[in-house]
């Protein structure tokens, strides 16, 4: 699986869109991107995922790069629950597990 | 159903003893993961079950883990000889293979204090 690169922190002012970059500049074809959250003391939860187009669900957008070398994700109204650990995922189809890195580690700021 | 259910959520041990750990699935899923995680780390994958057959285990940590899945339906992760770097939160998912990506849905964890 690619490796992604993601920044180890970020600000949000509560109620303003969070926008969480991903750098996946070995991504091959038939590969994921996947975004799961962690919020303190409780387990990964998936966001979303997609592999060319922009994708949107009630949680968040996702925009995949037309050359899918880089992504971001999209949380369009901050709240202060959302203070979380941001994982940025490349996996295959097909593939057996997901491998996390350190994430993005966003606080959303009253 | 309520989701993936871990057990214990805290484990503390003194160093030298075993310990196991549960991980109840969503019912409908037929697979099965551990992962391991350290503070300030994303989660490590372990080992991973399709049904009761365990079809990735070589990032096991050492031959002090072993997990079974009896039945395909829960699973146990057990730690012999525990050791203070095995203190960690272990994580268990689960996922339906079958769907072209399939999502991973995550327990809460068992949090492994190794005294």
């Amino acid at each position: 699986d690619a490796k992604t690169t993601q920044p180890p922190s970020m600000d949000c002012a509560e109620g303003r869109a969070a926008n969480l970059p991903c750098n996946h500049s070995t991504i091959s074809g038939n590969e994921y991107v996947y975004w799961y959250r962690q919020i303190h003391s409780q387990g990964p939860q998936y966001i979303i995922h997609g592999l060319k187009n922009n994708e949107t669900n009630e949680m968040a957008s996702l925009i995949i790069t037309e050359d899918r070398k880089s992504s971001t994700l999209i949380l369009p109204h901050a709240t202060l629950r959302d203070t979380a650990v941001y994982y940025c995922i490349v996996r295959g189809s097909g593939a057996n597990n997901l491998f996390f890195g350190t994430g993005t580690r966003l606080t959303v700021i009253p | 159903d309520t989701g993936v259910s871990q057990n214990p959520r805290h484990k503390i041990t003194k160093r030298g003893q075993n310990v196991t750990f549960r991980c109840d699935p969503i019912s409908e899923h037929n697979r099965l993961y551990w992962y391991r995680q350290t503070l300030g780390q994303g989660p490590e994958f372990l080992t991973y079950f399709q049904n009761e057959a365990q079809l990735e285990k070589s990032r096991l940590l050492s031959d002090r883990f072993s997990a079974e899945r009896p039945k395909g339906s829960f699973s146990t992760l057990e730690i012999q000889r525990t050791e203070q770097g095995d203190s960690a939160m272990y994580l268990c998912a689960s996922s339906y293979q079958g769907h072209t990506n399939e999502k991973l849905f995550f327990g809460s964890g068992t949090q492994l204090s190794v005294l």
